[in-house]
């Protein structure tokens, strides 16, 4: 079960929309439509934000949004804003009753 | 409003056992599996295991296999993380959290329970 692969950060300016990659395997992400989204502000609970690779559950802004490719699962946020930076992870069910996390990913809004 | 309520934090020295308690208030824990995640200081969210509440089975993530003990008490609406053989590395806030069986994703959370292994 090794950790998905998410680059270490990203950064944009308000209003500029950034998109954060996960890389799994094809018995994770490729394998199953079951990755999932986490926003995680310091010192607070992760958030989620996207489910089932594209949808967003109730409350969350239209802004966030998630795809799926092969392997790699993707979260687009658009109209940054100063409140999106944070910590986000991707996670993925890979079988057997088990997930596996993306190492996370360091947003700053400059 | 449904919440999970996470017992306080501990301090263990090395080697030490640590117990930590996850209740549901506002609902029952028999409609989802809880998991069980870490994060060490600065580090990423890492998956420990889960418990399934139609059997009361649990899953465990090999990194912890053979440490690490989930079990659901469905009495009392409450999930406990049992880590022992502890080491400075599990310096760390556990999470619980619910995981919605349909789509394996979380939307609810404990707050976390900070522990500190230290000599």
């Amino acid at each position: 079960q090794s950790a998905l692969t998410q680059l270490a950060s990203v950064s944009g300016s308000p209003g500029q929309s950034i998109t954060i990659s996960c890389t799994g395997t094809s018995s994770d992400v490729g394998r199953y439509n079951l990755v999932s989204w986490y926003q995680q502000h310091p010192g607070k609970a992760p958030k989620l934000i996207i489910y089932e690779a594209t949808k967003r559950p109730s409350g969350v802004s239209n802004r966030f949004s998630g795809s799926k490719s092969g392997n790699t699962a993707s979260l687009t946020i658009s109209g940054l804003q100063t409140e999106d930076e944070a910590d986000y992870y991707c996670c993925s069910y890979a079988g057997s009753s088990s997930l596996v996390f993306g190492g996370g990913t360091k947003l700053t809004v400059l | 409003e449904v919440q999970l309520v996470q017992s306080g934090a501990e301090v263990k020295r090395p080697g030490a056992t640590v117990k930590i308690s996850c209740k549901i208030s506002g609902h029952t824990l028999t409609k989802y599996y809880i998991h069980w995640v870490q994060q060490a200081p600065g580090k990423g969210l890492e998956w420990m295991g889960l418990v399934d509440p139609e059997d009361a089975e649990a899953v465990y993530a090999e990194k912890f296999q053979g440490r690490v003990n989930i079990v659901l008490d469905t009495s009392t609406d409450t999930s406990y993380m049992e880590l022992s053989s502890l080491k400075s590395d599990d310096t760390a806030v556990y999470y619980c959290a619910t995981v919605t069986q349909e789509y394996w994703s979380s939307d609810l959370w404990g707050r976390g329970t900070l522990v500190t292994v230290s000599s």
